[in-house]
């Protein structure tokens, strides 16, 4: 079955320190890969995606990841991190061929310290 | 705001009852989803229709029913309501395969 791990529950970084939040799926093809955040009480933002092509993505507020086949993970990072980043990040993938469903990782909880 | 909108943004009822949550998707997302957040299961996704048909179906209780309506907004009840359905529920919306989706801001949905 098609699964996606976040195997950081909670996460806490200093300010202007740099952050990689993991993130592995199983799946059997190369799926859609997204990543969301989250503020507490909000709606989930879309932070960037992958479909195809360079594996090296950017996002928006400063962030990137990378997609690794070989290793079918999907790590969110950023250089230096900010205390307004301190949010909930969730993992999603897209599988083929069950259309445009996307299943989430449980989410990792990203704590600043200033 | 994302352009998808969701209300009502709070809900508070008591067990056995019945609601309905209302979305209307960002302005040419012919796709909605239902998800279901709670801390236990974190994000469960419940439905999905595109331009009114059913298309994929979850996680979704037989108590809980949705439909799209023409002008695509969507709505999901809950019926027989048990103190575990408190939960957020997100309506999402998407232009196509492969697009991400778009979230509204959610319904907080307690039941008493």
């Amino acid at each position: 079955a098609q699964s996606v791990t976040q195997p950081d529950i909670h996460i806490t970084v200093s300010e202007g320190a740099s952050l990689e939040l993991r993130c592995n799926y199983s799946y059997g093809a190369t799926p859609y890969l997204f990543w969301y955040v989250q503020s507490p009480g909000q709606g989930l933002q879309l932070l960037l995606k992958y479909f195809s092509g360079d594996t090296l993505v950017q996002g928006i507020k400063g962030f990137e990841a990378e997609f690794k086949r070989s290793q079918s993970s999907f790590n969110l990072r950023k250089p230096s991190v900010h205390w307004s980043d301190a949010a909930e990040y969730f993992c999603a993938v897209g599988f083929m061929e069950y259309g445009n469903k996307l299943v989430f990782g449980a989410g990792t909880i990203l704590r600043v310290k200033s | 705001d994302s352009g998808v909108t969701q209300t009502p943004k709070h809900l508070i009822t008591a067990t056995g009852q019945r609601v309905t949550l209302r979305c209307s998707p960002r302005s040419g997302d012919l796709s909605v989803y239902w998800y279901q957040q709670s801390l236990d299961q974190g994000l469960q996704f419940l439905i999905q229709y595109y331009n009114g048909e059913e298309r994929a179906k979850g996680n979704i209780l037989e108590r809980f029913s949705a439909q799209q309506f023409p002008d695509l907004h969507s709505e999901l009840n809950l019926s027989s309501l048990e103190l575990g359905d408190s939960a957020l529920y997100f309506c999402a919306s998407s232009v196509g395969q492969g697009h991400g989706y778009t979230f509204g801001s959610g319904t907080r949905l307690t039941v008493v």
